[in-house]
């Protein structure tokens, strides 16, 4: 079993869908979570990071960080053609090394 | 806008050529990561260094890959012999303990 599971889709939605992405993890150490975005030929941009519990929002996207079901989620609001990419969760203890998920495809579908 | 930068950015080259990859990490971040991503394995992880000392490599293929860290500027990742399989694109990442790694654009290598 992996340290940390991502459903790799591909998803597709209509223009203006609210987005949910999600991993799950094993590790109970993991004190930090990212998200990160993936164009195509580009490499992966930070997008979210959190090192709580809880919801964090930074405009349209939203990370939810659930310790105690080892579950984190993404969401977007308004989804746009430009949200097309893939989108990797990733995780760390202090001071390590990430830990990624496989990578979800989004299609936005104008 | 502080960016890590990597180079060539493209290779082709054949198979039993040396490859040399280069990446200057962000000024002041004092971790450095090299990872492969392929369409079958995804992104992983290779090796990385702390203040320029290598901390673990044990996902690079110790007898044709090396990773070394001249100084705090520059980050190399060498591959000699290349061979087919080795085809991935290559990112340099860099960052500083306890926060988040910031990715280069990657060398998108191709060994024929």
């Amino acid at each position: 079993q992996k340290e940390v599971e991502q459903d790799p889709g591909p998803l597709s939605v209509p223009e203006g869908a609210i987005v949910s992405l999600n991993c799950t993890y094993s590790n109970s150490a993991f004190q930090y979570f990212m998200w990160y975005r993936q164009y195509s030929r580009k490499g992966p941009e930070l997008l979210m990071y959190t090192y709580s519990s809880g919801n964090k929002e930074d405009g349209r996207f939203t990370a939810q960080v659930d310790k105690s079901s080892k579950y984190i989620s993404l969401f977007i609001r308004d989804s746009q053609p430009s949200d097309s990419a893939t989108y990797l969760c990733a995780m760390m203890e202090y001071g390590n090394k990430l830990v990624f998920g496989a990578g979800t495809i989004l299609r936005v579908k104008s | 806008d502080a960016r890590v930068t990597q180079t060539p950015r493209h290779k082709v080259t054949e198979m039993g050529q040396e490859v040399t990859m280069r990446c200057q990490p962000i000024l002041g971040h004092n971790t450095v990561f090299w990872y492969r991503q392929t369409m079958m394995q995804g992104l992983e992880l290779l090796a990385y260094f702390r203040n320029r000392a290598p901390l673990d490599d044990s996902g690079m293929p110790k007898d044709r890959f090396s990773a070394e860290m001249p100084d705090a500027t520059l980050a190399t990742l060498k591959i000699q012999p290349s061979e087919p399989r080795d085809s991935a694109v290559y990112f340099c990442a860099s960052g500083s303990l306890g926060e988040t790694q910031y990715f280069g654009p990657g060398t998108r290598l191709l060994v024929l």
